[in-house]
């Protein structure tokens, strides 16, 4: 695997699931991103995380509870999702807080 | 008003035009400048990256800014299909942790 992996690349849930979105990024970076996008709305930064340290909460609801147990791996674990919410998740990575920043591919998520 | 201003588009132009792409901002604290590019099922890729005012020229790529007037804009010239994507601009002023997007416009390239 190169680059930066997401899954899963598509999921449909209900208001009332708990499910998680898994990133991974073998870039060897120390920063890590929580994106959403939804059409025609640019794109939101929802978390940051620099050395494994929440940095950045952009007044996300805590329906979306993010987590990193190391420098290569995050988190978004979801509960309890309203309808709104259907978008798609990207995940990103840099080095340092970089204007560069190199994103998976996403998870579309539907909220039923 | 909206921190990053960008037309949606969709934008459609034949092979081998010049395509001016562009955003206005409000944030005068803004001074890093990017365009990200992102095709279909695809993350955005870094395509271009300004700081503070000025012009930048990569081949067929050239990103202008304008901090006076807060208007960017990405010109690609002899546009081909393979341009075909939607370009995001991007700002921040402390790098990264405080990156704006716009909300991106979608371009066809017609053969």
């Amino acid at each position: 695997e190169t680059g930066v992996t997401q899954t899963p690349r598509h999921l449909v849930m209900g208001m009332t699931n708990k499910k998680s979105l898994k990133c991974e990024q073998h870039l060897g970076h120390n920063a890590m991103y929580w994106y959403k996008q939804s059409a025609k709305k640019p794109l939101e930064l929802m978390f940051v995380y620099s050395l494994e340290e929440r940095v950045e909460n952009n007044s996300v609801p805590s329906r979306f509870s993010p987590e990193c147990p190391n420098s290569s791996h995050l988190f978004l674990h979801l509960h309890t999702l309203q309808p709104e919410d259907s978008a798609l998740y990207l995940c990103a990575s840099s080095q340092d807080a970089a204007y560069e920043q190199f994103f998976g591919p996403g998870t579309r998520l539907t909220v039923l | 008003q909206k921190e990053v201003e960008q037309d949606p588009g969709p934008l459609s132009v034949p092979e081998g035009a010049i395509v001016s792409l562009n955003c206005t901002y409000s944030n005068s604290a803004f001074q890093y400048f990017m365009w990200y590019r992102q095709y279909s099922r695809k993350g955005p890729e870094l395509l271009m990256y300004t700081y503070s005012s000025g012009n930048k020229e990569d081949g067929r790529f050239t990103a202008q800014v304008d901090k006076s007037s807060k208007y960017i804009s990405l010109f690609i010239r002899d546009s081909q299909p393979s341009d075909s994507a939607t370009y995001l601009c991007a700002m921040s002023a402390l790098m990264g942790n405080d990156m704006r997007f716009g909300a991106g416009t979608r371009l066809t390239v017609k053969p």
